[in-house]
């Protein structure tokens, strides 16, 4: 069965500077999907980045972007400039078809200004 | 704002009573899945519903079921509630394309009901 690991409980980070979330997964599968998403206090899950696994170069949206190491199975989220506003539980997720998310259980960002 | 909105937000019950949670999904999209996040842990997959019909179920009983509407809004029942029903349910939306190979939707969600069971 698919795991999805999270190994750090809680990382907090100077504002502006550049923090580095881990997340390894287990699979047998080749093809799949990787998302970073994030859960502010308002519950609500909002999708960060995404990774396909046939794609070899590393996925970027603006200040967020992953190391996808597929050989290792790792997909870690590099955060820069580091805002207030980037405060919350980061999750892991995998999906083999893109319908049954697979998450980690989370890492809590704290943001010191 | 994904457009999916939840109702109610949050839910207080009692053991051994029936809930109704609802979702509506976000405009375009045909696929509902839900997902239950107890306290301080990742979500856990319950079921999905594309086209009014169950297209997957994790690892959750029976007394777990769901429905999906033409206007593919959905609902997600829990009969006979047990303390560890205790958690906040995740509702996401997304469109699948048939014929396209594989699912190349992203699910995006609503922003929970917290369900607590007394």
């Amino acid at each position: 069965a698919q795991t999805v690991t999270q190994s750090q409980p809680e990382m907090s980070v100077q504002e502006a500077e550049t923090v580095t979330l881990s997340c390894t997964y287990d699979t047998s599968e080749s093809d799949y999907y990787l998302f970073w998403y994030k859960q502010p206090p308002s519950r609500q899950m909002i999708l960060v980045i995404r990774q396909e696994a046939y794609k070899q170069q590393n996925a970027t949206e603006n200040r967020f972007s992953v190391n996808f190491q597929k050989a290792a199975k790792s997909f870690s989220l590099k955060i820069s400039d580091s805002q207030l506003g980037d405060a919350a539980m980061y999750f892991c997720a995998y999906t083999r078809s893109n319908y049954q998310l697979i998450w980690g259980a989370g890492t809590k960002l704290i943001i010191k200004p | 704002e994904t457009g999916v909105t939840q109702s109610p937000t949050h839910l207080i019950k009692t053991r051994g009573q029936q809930v109704t949670l609802r979702c509506s999904s976000q405009s375009g999209h045909n696929t509902v899945s839900w997902y239950q996040q107890a306290l301080g842990q990742g979500p856990q997959f319950i079921f999905q519903y594309y086209r009014e019909e169950e297209n997957g179920r994790g690892n959750f009983p029976p007394r777990f079921s769901g429905l999906q509407f033409p206007n593919y809004s959905s609902e997600l029942n829990v009969n006979a509630l047990e303390l560890d029903d205790s958690a906040l349910y995740l509702c996401a939306s997304s469109l699948f394309r048939f014929g396209q190979g594989h699912w190349k939707n992203i699910q995006y969600f609503g922003a929970g009901t917290r369900l607590s069971v007394l």
